[in-house]
């Protein structure tokens, strides 16, 4: 399986914009870039997911890399209820589609 | 509108003790998954199935069993209980088709003494 690599932890203020990047340099061309999010004492959630368009969903939105080696999860308004350990997952299409989870960034907001 | 429902929620057991846990979704899926997560560490998968009657070997699957006698449950067997057993246990379940994601229950916590 491919290798994402986030950065440990990141801290940001409440309602300002939160930048998540992850590198991907080995990511084939079939492997689509997943974000989930684990808040504390919960089981992981999806976020949003993406091939090669940059992506938009209520949560947040998914920009890409035009030779697809980086990916960023942007957080629009970050709130409260955002702190938690963000991961960035390569998944391919066929098969079970398993998820190999890394240690992922842990996301702290200052009020 | 329940999704992923994991039984029980906490459970400590002494070394050498067997137990089930049990994992139910409602959603219809296809594919059922079991985690082990340990502290400060990603989810590592234990076992997984593609549909009833079907499992598979993940990541981590040494000390456990696993059956997908129907569709809705995927139930996590420890046949004999050791302390590196004690972590959070993650079930997760997901519909076939395209890049679908996988829904998550809530964790069942699991102590062996």
């Amino acid at each position: 399986d491919a290798k994402t690599t986030q950065p440990n932890s990141m801290e940001s203020n409440e309602e300002e914009p939160v930048h998540l990047p992850c590198n991907h340099s080995t990511i084939s061309g079939t492997d689509y870039i997943h974000w989930y999010r684990q808040l504390p004492s919960q089981g992981p959630e999806y976020v949003i997911h993406g091939l090669t368009s940059n992506v938009n969903n209520r949560m947040a939105s998914l920009a890409i890399a035009e030779d697809r080696k980086s990916s960023t999860l942007i957080l629009h308004r970050a709130t409260l209820r955002d702190a938690a350990v963000y991961y960035c997952i390569l998944r391919g299409y066929q098969g079970a589609q398993k998820l190999v989870f890394g240690q992922g960034t842990r996301l702290t907001i200052n009020p | 509108n329940a999704g992923v429902t994991q039984t029980p929620k906490f459970r400590v057991l002494k070394t050498g003790q067997s137990m089930t846990l049990l994992c139910a979704q409602d959603m219809n899926h296809e594919y059922m998954y079991w985690y082990r997560q340990d502290p400060g560490m990603g989810l590592r998968l234990i076992h997984y199935s593609v549909g009833e009657g079907t499992t598979a070997k993940g990541e981590v699957p040494d000390g456990y069993n696993v059956s997908r006698l129907k569709k809705q449950n995927f139930l996590l067997g420890l046949e004999s209980a050791a302390p590196s057993q004690t972590s959070v246990y993650f079930c997760a379940s997901r519909a076939t088709g395209g890049t679908q994601p996988q829904h998550f229950g809530d964790g069942t916590r699991l102590s062996i003494l």
